[in-house]
């Protein structure tokens, strides 16, 4: 049981905008930064977006990121095939002390 | 380029430890955060702790207290994680990662140390 809690799976077509929900509590999203991450199948995570809505350089425009209150969401847009990948939200949690992360979301694109 | 380059595969014992290294370039080594974090086949990303090398100072996620232990090496650009009384769901992938302070996003990976436990 993750602490913040991701739907298990979303999907899309080729060109559509797909999000992607996080939801946390008031120690950790409600309180600090989101961070995004994309894994790829077999690979290492990827930062994706962090403190909330920033890209890191190389990161495509096509992703971005929201948090209001004790949720947080990422967005693509224009969703391409190479977009399939699990995506992970995480944030730091002043009650345990530590980074959460939620339970993942796998991306398919149809 | 900024990397970081992990140990290779290990397979351990039930009740045995371990000791995943990971080497960083590219960088100042003292200027960021390592974390390490855990994922078993098939699972979701489990945060284990945080070292920063700079001080030495570690924190560790209470699911893991008294059972690891995050080092490092400033001559080398290295650091450590360690865990011990291994038991067989403790076999995952391990990854370190570099963030530039608590709560940062990462956003340098190493690329990973497979640990599996089997009598």
């Amino acid at each position: 049981q993750s602490v913040l809690t991701q739907p298990p799976s979303a999907s899309g077509t080729p060109g559509q905008r797909v999000p992607i929900s996080c939801s946390g509590s008031s120690s950790n999203i409600g309180s600090n930064p989101v961070n995004w991450y994309q894994q790829l199948p077999g690979t290492a995570p990827k930062l994706l977006i962090y403190y909330n809505n920033q890209r890191p350089s190389g990161v495509p425009d096509r992703f971005s990121g929201s948090k209001s209150g004790t949720s947080a969401s990422l967005a693509i847009s224009g969703l391409q095939s190479e977009d399939e990948a699990d995506y992970y939200c995480a944030a730091w949690d002043d009650s345990l002390n530590g980074v959460v992360f939620g339970g993942g979301t796998k991306l398919t694109v149809l | 380029q900024v990397q970081l380059v992990q140990s290779g595969a290990e397979v351990k014992k039930p009740g045995a430890s371990v000791k995943v290294s990971c080497k960083a370039s590219g960088y100042t080594f003292t200027s960021y955060d390592i974390n390490w974090v855990r994922q078993a086949t098939g699972q979701g990303l489990e945060w284990m702790g945080w070292m920063n090398p700079n001080s030495g100072n570690t924190g560790y996620a209470q699911k893991f207290q008294g059972r690891v232990t995050m080092t490092r090496s400033t001559s080398i650009s290295t650091a450590y994680m360690e865990l011990s009384s291994l038991r067989s769901e403790d076999t995952a992938v391990y990854y370190c990662a570099r963030a530039p302070g608590l709560g940062y996003g990462m956003d340098v990976w190493g690329q990973g140390t497979t640990v599996t436990v089997s009598s």
